[in-house]
């Protein structure tokens, strides 16, 4: 069966730098979500992307956030200025339809440690 | 205040039990999920409904829009049902976006 895949699964960096969380979504889905869970707490929406353009975000997608999928097939998350609250399990999802009409599939998850 | 409860919040069973678990919301959906996290992390969906009932296997979800209420029933419950059980409303704009349960999480002991 199709998955989405997620790398890396553990990411560990130093308050201030940027990392990059990729995802691959499975091939013939058409909407794309990031979410994050800190530690002990309930799962967040982040950002969600169709037709390659974001078309959702919530209030804590600001402007140190930003999604690409740059080449077809893969979905990014970029934190440009990582801080210490940023420290959580960032999930990709994907759908084949959008989630009033389809189910969810998600990623592993990758945990990002700042430091 | 949550727009989504869930209760119980924990749950501990006996393997055969029926369990329920329950999910209330505030707001007005169009959908609703309930997903499975894995004790490793990984989330799983279970289902997608806007009305009525749906049966997979041993689990079955209802929903009832008017009350604004759905739950999660798992039948003869087994150890390796045991996991956190997530209830996610979609709610808002044209793709709609998902407001998340807290979670129940429930453990199956032989």
């Amino acid at each position: 069966e199709p998955e989405v895949t997620q790398t890396p699964s553990h990411q560990v960096t130093q308050m201030g730098q940027e990392v990059i969380l990729r995802c691959v979504p499975i091939s013939n889905h058409l909407y794309f979500y990031w979410y994050r869970q800190i530690l002990g707490q309930k799962v967040e929406f982040l950002v969600s992307f169709y037709n390659n353009e974001i078309s959702e975000k919530s209030e804590i997608f600001d402007d140190q956030f930003s999604v690409e999928r740059p080449d077809g097939s893969n979905f990014t998350l970029k934190i440009r200025s990582t801080k210490l609250e940023d420290s959580a399990m960032y999930f990709c999802a994907s759908s084949m339809r959008g989630l009033y009409n389809s189910p969810l599939h998600f990623g592993n998850g990758t945990r990002l440690t700042v430091t | 205040k949550n727009e989504v409860e869930q209760s119980p919040q924990n749950l501990t069973a006996q393997e055969g039990e029926f369990i329920t678990i329950n999910c209330s919301y505030s707001v007005g959906i169009s959908a609703l999920h309930w997903l499975q996290q894995h004790p490793g992390g990984g989330i799983v969906s279970l289902f997608m409904l806007s009305s009525g009932k749906k049966k997979h296997g041993r689990l079955i979800a209802t929903i009832n829009i008017q009350e604004k209420h759905s739950s999660l029933h798992i039948t003869a419950s087994h150890p390796r049902d045991s996991a956190v059980y997530i209830c996610a409303v979609v709610t808002g704009g044209s793709q709609g976006n998902l407001i998340f349960g807290k979670g129940t999480k429930l453990s199956v002991k032989p």
